[in-house]
């Protein structure tokens, strides 16, 4: 099946700090999504990116598809972006999610 | 207000015993999840529905069992054959095959 990375595994972030999260992925994908995992457990939803660029407020994300990563950027951080940030990709115009094993990132003051 | 509601939110499962977590949507989505994540793990699929009445297996179905009876309905059974079922279970939405995934708030399940 699909291999999903993501690095850095951990990142810690002094608030009002940028950083650049990578998702490599080993197959074409008809599907790519970046999430965020709050301390409590909720997934929510931040990009469906399978090409091309987005931005959302402080958060953009940009997908090489035919390189086979994604990007998600994130600018001036704030201790409540803390959390897990998942990439999940899905193949063959398929809906199963594959996902990484995250970025744990801590945003401190 | 449109969301995806799973209950109960912590769930303790006795040796032998069945428990089946509930997954509601009123989001009017053809296709639903269900996923599983053990700590410090990303999300593994357990079955997915695209539509009522079927159902597919995911990467990690053995020892649960599934029901597409409605729409906005997609209860997970856990089964005494899943000899490690603690874990954290999530399950998801979406309008179409490959749309984006919406989230509930999702089951812990303990085993005593």
């Amino acid at each position: 099946g699909i291999q999903v990375e993501q690095s850095p595994p951990d990142l810690i972030l002094q608030e009002g700090a940028n950083s650049t999260l990578r998702c490599n992925f080993s197959d074409s994908v008809n599907n790519l999504q970046w999430f965020h995992q709050n301390p409590w457990g909720q997934l929510i939803n931040l990009f469906y990116i399978p090409s091309g660029t987005k931005q959302n407020g402080r958060l953009s994300a940009t997908t090489v598809a035919t390189e086979r990563y994604s990007l998600l950027y994130i600018s001036s951080s704030q201790t409540t972006d803390s959390g897990v940030y998942f990439c999940a990709v899905a193949t063959g115009g398929g809906n199963k999610l594959t996902f990484g094993t995250g970025t744990q990132l801590k945003v401190e003051l | 207000d449109g969301g995806i509601t799973q209950s109960p939110k912590y769930l303790f499962r006795k040796e032998g015993q069945n428990v089946t977590l509930s997954c509601e949507q009123n989001l009017n989505h053809d296709a639903m999840y269900w996923y599983r994540q053990d700590p410090g793990q990303g999300l593994r699929l357990i079955y997915y529905s695209q539509i009522v009445n079927d159902f597919q297996k995911g990467d990690i179905a053995e020892g649960y069992s599934v029901s597409r009876e409605k729409k906005e309905s997609f209860p997970l059974t856990v089964t005494s054959a899943q000899k490690n079922p603690t874990a954290f279970y999530l399950c998801a939405s979406s309008m179409d095959r490959e749309e984006t995934q919406y989230f509930g708030p999702g089951t812990r399940l303990l085993v005593l």
